[in-house]
């Protein structure tokens, strides 16, 4: 049931960097596309989602880049903070079973 | 308002033993799902429930794993003759509307440990 595959794994990135991750999907009937974001200890919590009848949208450092023909949308943290470390998942909606990619650890060192 | 809670927030069982994990979802909230978290790993989706209607079970990985939830209000998760392998954190986490295009609200899991 690979229908989300999220890249990378793993990051790190100095403090102020951009820091972006992507997710790569299979299934055309998902119609919403948030991240979610994980504290150790704690459950996964809405970061950001976009529909897919707009191409970016933006809250404050976070920004959610969607393109439909490529079956893709990313996250993309602006000047990445120590505070942002954390898990960030995928989790495309649509007429299915919700279905999270395996995540991505990100690492913000000063 | 109350966000999900879910109880016990850590169970050590003896292999073999059965165990009950309790979530109470944001009221109102018509959807509820569970998911299973193995340590360093994604979210492994297990159950979902919406409303009245049957629930989606097709996560559930085997037959000594059951849930049952009351209407819109308190579900709990049962696994029977735990295994080593059962050994995660078990997260609840529920929606405010009858489809798919709508947030999940999650608690902090119960971290069950098979010893």
């Amino acid at each position: 049931q690979q229908q989300v595959k999220q890249s990378p794994q793993s990051l790190i990135v100095q403090k102020g960097g951009i820091s972006i991750i992507n997710c790569a999907y299979e299934n055309t009937a998902f119609d919403y596309f948030p991240w979610y974001q994980q504290f150790p200890g704690k459950g996964p919590a809405l970061l950001i989602a976009i529909r897919p009848d707009v191409s970016e949208k933006k809250e404050g450092r976070f920004t959610i880049s969607f393109n439909k023909s490529a079956k893709q949308f990313s996250l993309h943290i602006m000047d990445s903070q120590p505070g942002d470390s954390a898990t960030y998942f995928c989790a495309p909606l649509g007429n299915t079973p919700l279905v999270f990619g395996k995540g991505t650890r990100l690492s913000v060192i000063a | 308002g109350a966000g999900v809670s879910q109880s016990p927030s850590n169970k050590v069982t003896e292999k073999g033993k059965d165990v009950e994990l309790r979530c109470d979802p944001i009221s109102g909230h018509t959807a509820l799902y569970w998911y299973r978290q193995r340590l360093g790993q994604g979210l492994e989706f297990l159950i979902y429930f919406q409303g009245n209607s049957a629930p989606d079970k097709s996560g559930l990985p085997s037959d000594r794993f059951s849930a049952e939830r009351t209407g819109e209000s308190v579900s709990t998760l049962t696994i029977q003759r735990t295994q080593q392998e059962d050994s995660a954190v078990y997260l609840c986490a529920s929606s405010s509307r009858s489809t798919y295009n709508s947030p999940l609200h999650f608690g902090n899991g119960t971290r069950l440990t098979v010893t």
